[in-house]
């Protein structure tokens, strides 16, 4: 079975660009998630799709937004790129939401904002 | 908002026992996790601890007390391969995310 799997794998922006990320969840699995891991730092949670649904949303700018599309698969945008914004990008998903069981991450996206 | 703390560092011996430890301060717990991430590399879970006390999975174990929000991971015979960050992580009722930890860097050394 494939994973979950995040393309692209590594990104270079200018400050001030967009950037849109992917997520393909797991087969079957319904919820997606996205979070944000600075270097030497853990995950922090951006956003959580469920049915297509937003079902929460981290402490984050509006910059980032996210949508979950009918097949299950996400994308994150993040507008106005920063260089606080440089990190590596974690999608999990996961069957059902509210427990964090059997959540499985993806490999992520570095971003590098220059 | 929830506080979650762990050591930054550690620093163990090829096949010796080291036990890593996370306090956390939370509203409406709902469980614990303890992930694994090499390098670069995808967290990938080790285990889940709802209720106090300790789950036994292979050569690693965790333990829970609630009362004291208290958490550790204890690694037994230490493979050089086991050196990675260990990220510990809290659920809570009513919501659909985890919270984490800043990790813990542990390196076995020869």
């Amino acid at each position: 079975d494939a994973g979950v799997t995040q393309s692209p794998t590594h990104l270079i922006k200018t400050r001030g660009q967009q950037v849109t990320l992917r997520c393909s969840p797991i087969s079957g699995h319904k919820s997606v998630s996205w979070y944000q891991q600075v270097l030497g730092q853990g995950p922090q949670f951006i956003f959580q799709y469920y049915e297509k649904e937003e079902r929460g949303r981290g402490n984050f700018p509006d910059r980032f937004s996210a949508r979950q599309f009918p097949n299950y698969s996400s994308e994150l945008n993040v507008n106005a790129l920063l260089l606080g914004d440089s990190a590596l990008y974690l999608c999990a998903s996961s069957f059902q939401t509210g427990t964090g069981y059997g959540y499985t991450f993806g490999s992520g996206t570095r971003l590098t904002v220059v | 908002g929830q506080n979650i703390d762990q050591p930054t560092e550690m620093t163990a011996t090829e096949g010796a026992i080291v036990q890593i430890n996370c306090t956390y301060q939370t509203s409406g717990f709902n469980g614990l996790f303890w992930y694994q991430q090499h390098a670069g590399e995808a967290p990938t879970f080790l285990s889940y601890n709802v209720l106090d006390g300790l789950e036994e999975k292979g050569r690693f174990s965790s333990f829970l007390s609630r009362s004291k929000g208290y958490s550790y991971l204890l690694l037994k015979e230490l493979q050089m391969k086991d050196s990675a960050s260990y990220l510990c992580a809290v659920i809570i009722k009513g919501a659909n995310n985890l919270f984490f930890g800043t990790g813990t860097r542990l390196t076995v050394i020869p």
